[in-house]
């Protein structure tokens, strides 16, 4: 599985929009990137998953460059319930790579 | 709710109890999974089942036994289980095992183990 590298933490103020950049040197051809978000004493929630250029929800935005090297998560006009970890993974969608967590980005929304 | 259902949401056990935890999904999905989240560390898989069959156990000691019934039901029996074994368990599904649309996660059982 591709390693991945995220910020430990960002803050941000209510409003504004966040960008939360994943590295990913080693991805492979058929992996694609996948986003979560976890709030404190619950599960993680998907949020979004692309493979090249833009993808957009009603939730957030993920553009990944080119080179595929790396991925942002754009979240527009975060709130204080955006508060949560959110968790960068890049895997083979066909052959059943489970999923491996790291770390995540905590990412604080203040008023 | 999510549509994966864990149950109970708060365990305190002694490290002499048995006790189960129950994870249910009717989401039509053929692939389970047991994860374990410690405090400020990343979530760990524990177990994966496929179409109620085991295939996956990363190393996790014999203390936790999961069970798989159907394709609708997980549980993980807990035995003998030591302080450090308090934690967030975290049970998911997916349509199989690939990545197709993500996995579900229930909410999760606080188990503490006194």
């Amino acid at each position: 599985l591709a390693k991945t590298t995220q910020p430990i933490s960002m803050d941000s103020y209510e409003g504004q929009e966040v960008n939360i950049t994943c590295s990913h040197n080693n991805i492979a051809t058929n992996d694609y990137i996948t986003w979560y978000q976890q709030f404190p004493s619950q599960g993680p929630r998907f949020i979004i998953q692309g493979y090249k250029t833009k993808v957009t929800n009603e939730v957030a935005s993920l553009f990944i460059p080119a080179d595929r090297k790396s991925s942002t998560l754009s979240l527009p006009r975060v709130s204080l319930s955006d508060t949560a970890v959110y968790y960068c993974l890049v895997g083979d969608m066909q052959y059943g790579n489970k999923l491996v967590f790291g770390a995540g980005t905590i990412l604080r929304v203040k008023s | 709710e999510t549509g994966v259902t864990q149950t109970p949401r708060h365990l305190v056990m002694g490290m002499t109890n048995k006790k189960s935890l129950k994870c249910e999904q009717h989401l039509g999905h053929n692939a389970m999974y047991w994860y374990k989240q410690s405090a400020k560390k990343p979530l760990e898989l524990m177990f994966v089942y496929s179409l109620e069959e085991r295939v996956e156990n990363n190393s996790v000691p014999s203390r936790f036994s999961p069970e798989c019934p159907n394709s609708s039901h997980l549980f993980l029996h807990l035995h003998t289980l030591q302080p450090e074994d308090s934690a967030l368990y975290l049970c998911a599904s997916s349509q199989d095992r690939g990545w197709n649309y993500g996995y579900t996660f229930g909410s999760g059982t606080r188990l503490t183990v006194v």
